[in-house]
């Protein structure tokens, strides 16, 4: 099964300031997604990212706002500008799992709190 | 409206016996559903898939039905014990890109 990282595993920062979160996966990986789960709520996906392409944002998240960059197939970054107390949540790199196909293995995610 | 139901109480179960979760879905026609478990500080962990022309599937001491017409998952942990407590979360993949859009999860709490 894929290995994935994230840097940093957790944060706290002011608002208006920025935060560039890592995510690192061990194998080749063509799909890439970012997710965020605010407090005692689900996950919600922020974007898709394949290598070579630009991310794909879902309803409510842009990328002003949520820049991803995917320069290879083994790493992504994900980064929350401007950040207010709203941004406080997990915020969590999957990709897709190629033992089962359409399911998704994630990283243990990035705690940000925004004071 | 799109909405993804899973009942947002605990559930406290004495282990041994069997948990049973709901996943109700409206305004979605998933091509399949998944189940997650995950635990506090961790990121979800895959437990079983099942697809639209599939009834039932079995994992061990788990089970999942799919009743696209009821538009409803049961996720079933037999012989429940301490360690199955965690949240377990219901994902329906819907359209291309292999997207999942989660539902709210269930906490289970066995007690010993």
């Amino acid at each position: 099964s894929a290995v994935i990282s994230q840097k940093p595993s957790r944060d706290i920062c002011q608002r208006g300031t920025s935060l560039t979160i890592q995510c690192q996966v061990d194998s080749q990986v063509t799909m890439m997604f970012w997710y965020r789960q605010q407090p005692g709520q689900s996950l919600t996906l922020i974007a898709t990212a394949n290598q070579g392409s630009e991310a794909t944002y879902e309803s409510g998240f842009v990328i002003d706002k949520f820049p991803i960059s995917r320069p290879n197939l083994t790493f992504s970054t994900l980064t929350v500008s401007n950040m207010s107390p709203e941004d406080s949540s997990i915020y969590l790199c999957s990709v897709e799992d190629l033992r089962v196909q359409e399911t998704q293995y994630f990283g243990p995610g990035t705690r940000l709190l925004v004071l | 409206s799109q909405k993804i139901e899973q009942n947002s109480e605990a559930l406290n179960i004495q282990e041994g016996k069997t948990a049973t979760l709901t996943c109700n879905y409206t305004n979605y026609s998933p091509a399949y559903l998944q189940w997650y478990r995950q635990d506090p500080g961790r990121g979800p962990v895959f437990l079983l898939l099942i697809r639209e022309n599939e009834k039932e599937k079995r994992k061990e001491r788990l089970k999942v039905t799919f009743d696209t017409t009821l538009k409803q998952s049961l996720f079933h942990i037999t012989a429940s014990q301490p360690a199955d407590s965690a949240t377990y979360l219901c994902a329906l993949g819907i359209g291309a890109g292999n997207k999942l859009t989660f539902g709210g999860g269930t906490r289970v709490l066995v007690k010993p």
